[in-house]
């Protein structure tokens, strides 16, 4: 079946610092893929997503290319603030199946 | 802003009891959505809800789980009888039409079976 996952946590970082979380995938077919952000006492957010292979979501100066060679939608960040503290889940889905696969999720925690 | 509510945000239950979870969906969404996640384990999907009836459910989502909208604006997951395992965080999620792929999340409910 189609899984995804992501890199073990806590990732702590010094504000900006440069990020990586790590997220690979299976899947039987072409998924779209997702970020999803959880901040503290809030539910899951979308945060950028791509629809097919070489494509790259983008949001609040995060990024992540759509890899089909390598199965991975890596997260990246040039420099993260302490707000950008949270949980970072990785997740695909199939057009017409809603359904959300996601990863365990990563904690960062950026310290001032 | 519109978001999806759950209520409640915690409870703790004895083993064997129903349980009634709840959530208010964005108002003109149409798709409706459990997850849960167990501590430190992945978010799972449970159940979409799509036109009054289940479009999909997860092996998961056995006899002991039930669904309902039973107003125009709630949507409820019932555990009918709680297991120490059904112990997670229970997080509702809706979309609308479009095929935008967003699925907007509540805050959760954290159930607690002792």
């Amino acid at each position: 079946g189609d899984s995804v996952t992501q890199m073990e946590g806590p990732v702590t970082l010094s504000e900006e610092a440069f990020l990586t979380i790590n997220c690979t995938y299976t899947a039987t077919g072409y998924p779209s893929l997702f970020w999803y952000v959880q901040y503290p006492g809030e539910g899951l957010q979308l945060l950028l997503k791509a629809t097919k292979a070489d494509d790259k979501g983008s949001n609040k100066g995060f990024e992540a290319t759509y890899r089909k060679e390598t199965t991975s939608f890596h997260l990246e960040k040039g420099s993260v603030q302490v707000s950008d503290s949270a949980v970072y889940f990785c997740a695909l889905a199939y057009t017409g199946r809603r359904a959300l696969t996601f990863g365990s999720g990563t904690r960062l925690q950026v310290q001032p | 802003e519109p978001e999806v509510t759950q209520t409640p945000s915690h409870q703790v239950t004895q083993m064997g009891q129903e349980v009634i979870l709840r959530c208010v969906p964005i108002s003109n969404h149409l798709y409706f959505y459990w997850y849960r996640q167990i501590l430190g384990q992945k978010v799972e999907f449970l159940v979409s809800f799509y036109n009054n009836e289940i479009s999909e459910k997860s092996e998961i989502f056995d006899d002991q789980f039930s669904v309902e909208r039973p107003d125009g604006s709630n949507f409820t997951l019932k555990i009918r009888s709680t297991k120490l395992e059904d112990s997670a965080m229970y997080f509702c999620a809706s979309r609308d039409r479009g095929d935008t792929g967003e699925l907007f999340f509540g805050e959760g409910s954290r159930l607690t079976v002792l």
